[in-house]
């Protein structure tokens, strides 16, 4: 069955970076756009962006271009979403989904990210 | 790229029909048959339960419903169970490979 596993929870400074991992299996991973997600805490979600595994092409949100980077390592299936200069608002919950189509099928478990 | 505009809220009893609202531009909702709907429980991963406006994946019971008209796409559930009661958000592409949410819409059974 399709799996994405996600690394665990970091507490940041402001102005540091993050970089958190989504492993998937039971599918090709190849194949796939995997996205990421995130959601403050109480508030709604907000898409991040996009990485394709086998091309390593990315599209990024407008608002955090420059500051997020997106990459995989296909040899473990795996994929990256690494944030710098984090500001206490990138406090936030954030999810891997891959999407089959128009549609994000499968959510990996969240990795919280506090900057305080 | 503005969030997509639904309700705070909305309600009914179990076995009435709530709908829910999703409004964006012509440059998502109206330009794309790509609106999809998101069920999310407290503590836990959103769920697909609608996509391309009004396909259902397979497991979701055919009480909910998609469609749009313009530039404004609806989330209906009929027959209200108490376990629908969650989180609803819309999301649409938006062009150039990019996607955006709704700003989400808290669904109670009363």
């Amino acid at each position: 069955q399709v799996q994405l596993v996600q690394s665990g929870a970091e507490v940041k400074k402001p102005g540091a970076s993050v970089k958190v991992s989504c492993q998937a299996s039971g599918y090709t991973f190849t194949g796939y756009y995997i996205h990421w997600v995130r959601q403050a805490p109480g508030q709604g979600l907000e898409w991040m962006g996009w990485v394709h595994p086998n091309s390593g092409g990315t599209k990024y949100v407008h608002k955090l271009q420059g500051r997020v980077t997106m990459t995989r390592d296909t040899s473990i299936s795996t994929v990256y979403m690494e944030l710098s200069s984090l500001k206490s608002d990138d406090t936030a919950m954030y999810y891997c989904t891959m999407s089959s189509s128009p549609r994000f099928d499968y959510w990996g478990q969240g990795t919280l990210v506090t900057v305080s | 790229q503005s969030a997509l505009t639904q309700p705070p809220s909305a309600s009914g009893s179990p076995g009435q029909s709530v709908t829910i609202s999703c409004t964006g531009t012509s440059s998502d909702v109206g330009g794309y048959n790509y609106v999809s709907w998101y069920q999310q429980y407290p503590g836990k991963a959103p769920k697909v339960m609608i996509y391309e406006v009004s396909k259902r994946p397979s497991g979701v019971p055919d009480r909910f419903s998609g469609s749009k008209s313009g530039n404004t796409a609806s989330l209906t559930v009929s027959g209200l169970q108490a376990e629908d009661e969650g989180d609803y958000y819309c999301c649409s592409h938006a062009g150039s490979d990019t996607y955006v949410f709704g700003t989400g819409t808290k669904v109670t059974v009363l």
